[in-house]
């Protein structure tokens, strides 16, 4: 079985900010891991993967994440917001394989502050 | 580039009623997907499908029926709308079940 939590249900930042959103993860093999945002009233865009290789993964709109299998964690970063950055962000893992099943945590809502 | 075109956005019902959201794509996926996205909850999946005809449930397919009857279109019915499945149902597909899913703006399902 896989899970996903996002303990922070909403975070808020000034823009210019430093921001980092937590994700844990639990997996029985080695995760394939994701990183989704939800802009207001649309559908879910990837911002980044993690397949294997380097732990740290770069997105876009500068965005990256860092695979931590010692910590089971996958955590996003920017190093500085922008106020089109307010959404939610959505961390998700898979085992891979012909019929494997994707698992979303449950989200952290981010407003950015002008 | 494709698109994912639900339909339609916005489903009123009466309760008890079968209502049915339909999905296309034309990123030639073959893997679709259904989710259920509750505020605060995140997304649960409902059904997948994996090929043409293919159906497989996910955690929340009670009260649920999908029919893949082409590649390209994925369809899921409400079998008995209930006040308490107000949500927003997304639709998804990849390449396959291991890769990067791309999502419709979603469907908006109001039972009244």
């Amino acid at each position: 079985a896989q899970s996903v939590t996002q303990p922070d249900a909403r975070v808020t930042v000034s823009e210019g900010a430093s921001l980092q959103l937590r994700c844990k993860y639990s997996s029985s093999v080695t995760p394939y891991l994701f990183w989704y945002v939800q802009y207001p009233r649309q559908g879910l865009q990837l911002l980044l993967k993690y397949y294997s290789g380097d732990p740290v993964v770069q997105g876009v709109n500068g965005f990256e994440a860092e695979f931590s299998k010692s910590n089971s964690s996958f955590h996003l970063r920017k190093a500085s917001v922008h106020w089109s950055d307010s959404a939610v962000y959505f961390c998700a893992v898979t085992s891979g394989g012909s019929n494997a099943k994707l698992t979303f945590g449950k989200g952290t809502k981010l407003s950015v502050k002008s | 580039g494709g698109i994912i075109t639900q339909t339609p956005k916005f489903l009123i019902g009466q309760e008890g009623q079968k209502l049915t959201l339909k999905c296309q794509q034309n990123f030639n996926h073959d893997t679709m997907y259904w989710y259920r996205q509750d505020s605060g909850k995140g997304l649960r999946l409902i059904y997948y499908s994996i090929t043409e005809n293919d159906l497989q449930k996910g955690d929340l397919s009670e009260g649920y029926d999908a029919s893949r009857e082409k590649k390209s279109s994925f369809s899921l019915t409400v079998t008995s709308a209930q006040k308490n499945e107000m949500a927003v149902f997304l639709c998804a597909s990849s390449r396959d079940s291991g890769n990067t899913l791309y999502f419709g703006e979603g469907s908006r399902l109001i039972v009244v």
